[in-house]
């Protein structure tokens, strides 16, 4: 079955950088985009950036454009997201999730909590 | 500030009908993209609930539907069972923004 499996969570202190990974099985990586949202503790998703797996080209959502980068390697058929200059609003479980039907995301990673804190 | 806005929370008796509304503008769901519904159960990962307005993926009962006017969606939910009780989000696309977006969250309480 289509799975997107996260790595585990990571406490950071601020001024540091975090590289999330997602490794997507069940299906052919190269052929759907691949999306990051985040939620900070109580509060709603955002939508981070989206990553083309098969030619590698991104878009960064306006808020963290300078801050985060997105990578794959079809290799391993894995994704992975690098925020940098951590700070406390950071702090938030990250997902990882497969582009599908018209434009939903229709199956997510299990999210990954990130803690910023000194 | 979402780009798109629901209520907080909705509430209903089980058995009844609900509705989540879920407000936009030109840029987005007026400008003809596509609605998304989630549902986000505490402590894990939302699951895509409606698609493409108002199309399940498989598996979702036909309780949840989903409707699109002007630059407002709404999903309905129908037989209200006390498990439908979680948190819901719209989500769609802004040509704006160029970014993907999503509403606030409705929190549905099951009374």
């Amino acid at each position: 079955q289509v799975q997107l499996v996260q790595s585990g969570a990571e406490v950071k202190k601020p001024g540091a950088s975090v590289t999330v990974s997602c490794e997507a099985s069940g299906y052919t990586f190269t052929r759907y985009y691949m999306h990051w949202v985040r939620q900070a503790p109580g509060q709603g998703l955002e939508w981070m950036g989206i990553i083309d797996p098969s030619g590698g080209s991104t878009n960064y959502a306006q808020k963290f454009q300078g801050r985060v980068t997105m990578t794959r390697d079809t290799s391993t058929s894995t994704v992975y997201m690098e925020l940098s200059s951590l700070r406390s609003e950071d702090t938030a479980v990250y997902y990882c999730a497969k582009d599908g039907w018209q434009g939903a995301f229709d199956v997510w990673g299990q999210g990954t909590l990130v803690t910023v804190s000194s | 500030q979402s780009v798109l806005t629901q209520p907080p929370s909705v509430s209903g008796a089980p058995g009844q009908r609900v509705t989540i509304s879920c407000t936009g503008g030109n840029s987005n769901i007026g400008a003809g993209f596509d609605v998304h519904w989630y549902r986000q159960f505490p402590g894990t990962a939302p699951k895509l609930l409606v698609y493409g307005t108002n199309k399940r993926p498989s598996g979702v009962p036909d309780r949840f539907s989903g409707s699109k006017s002007g630059t407002s969606a709404s999903l309905a939910i129908t037989g209200l069972q006390a498990e439908d009780e979680a948190d819901y989000y719209c989500q769609s696309h802004d040509s704006s923004l160029r970014a993907w977006v999503f509403g606030g969250g409705t929190k549905l309480i099951v009374l």
